[in-house]
């Protein structure tokens, strides 16, 4: 039993750069979502999807992709990398969204020149 | 002012120490509380939930106001292996369970 995993763990892009980061759990969790973590922000949610086949925005979507194919995967795409982009990225699953334990993945540290 | 505001850190105490955090939340209607903790540089963890009643798990004790919308945390008799960054979390269940994450106080334990 893996959890979350979240590939990969570092990465550097040149603006305009588009990549995928990918996300997977093996917890059968109904709901997956995506943050960011900058300094002083807390983390920040970007987008989550509380099944297969359904997505909705968080707090900071723009710039940023999702899709949910199968219960499993949840891979956030970075459409035109910006510096502003640079932060460290956490994929979480829970069972169902709200008052549920959240496990988060290792994250990926992205850094856009 | 953000929906969750905690103590700016770092706090750094003797082993053995009791320490406080705070945390405060601006809406009302936040109905489920928590407290996470992340190691530097790793992902964040949940630490324990926070009910209505106040509740322990063991060296730790956390508090929930709902009249003055604050939550706390207290660490007794501090280990070295405390020493993280403390996540107070806010979930709001009517706007479709939206969890609001504070910025995270920084606790460091020295011998």
């Amino acid at each position: 039993n893996a959890g979350v995993t979240q590939t990969p763990k570092f990465q550097v892009l040149k603006t305009g750069q588009s990549m995928t980061l990918q996300c997977a759990q093996d917890m059968n969790h109904e709901y997956m979502s995506w943050y960011r973590q900058d300094p002083g922000m807390g983390l920040r949610l970007i987008h989550y999807s509380v099944g297969a086949g359904i997505t909705d925005q968080g707090e900071v979507p723009n710039g940023y992709n999702v899709s949910r194919s199968t219960t499993e995967d949840f891979p956030l795409r970075l459409l035109s990398a910006a510096p502003s982009q640079t932060s460290v990225y956490f994929c979480a699953s829970s069972r169902r969204r709200g008052r549920y334990e959240q496990y988060f993945g290792p994250g990926t540290r992205l850094t856009v020149t | 002012r953000k929906e969750v505001e905690q103590d700016p850190g770092p706090f750094n105490v003797p082993e053995g120490a009791t320490v406080a955090f705070n945390c405060t939340y601006s809406n009302s209607a936040s109905q489920s509380f928590f407290w996470y903790r992340q190691d530097c540089r790793k992902e964040p963890k949940l630490l324990m939930s926070v009910y209505s009643s106040g509740n322990e798990d063991g060296r730790f004790t956390a508090q929930l106001n709902r009249a003055s919308q604050y939550i706390s945390l207290l660490i007794r008799d501090s280990k070295l292996s405390d020493s993280a960054t403390y996540l107070c979390v806010v979930n709001q269940e009517n706007q479709g369970g939206k969890l609001i994450f504070g910025q995270g106080t920084e606790l460091s334990v020295k011998p």
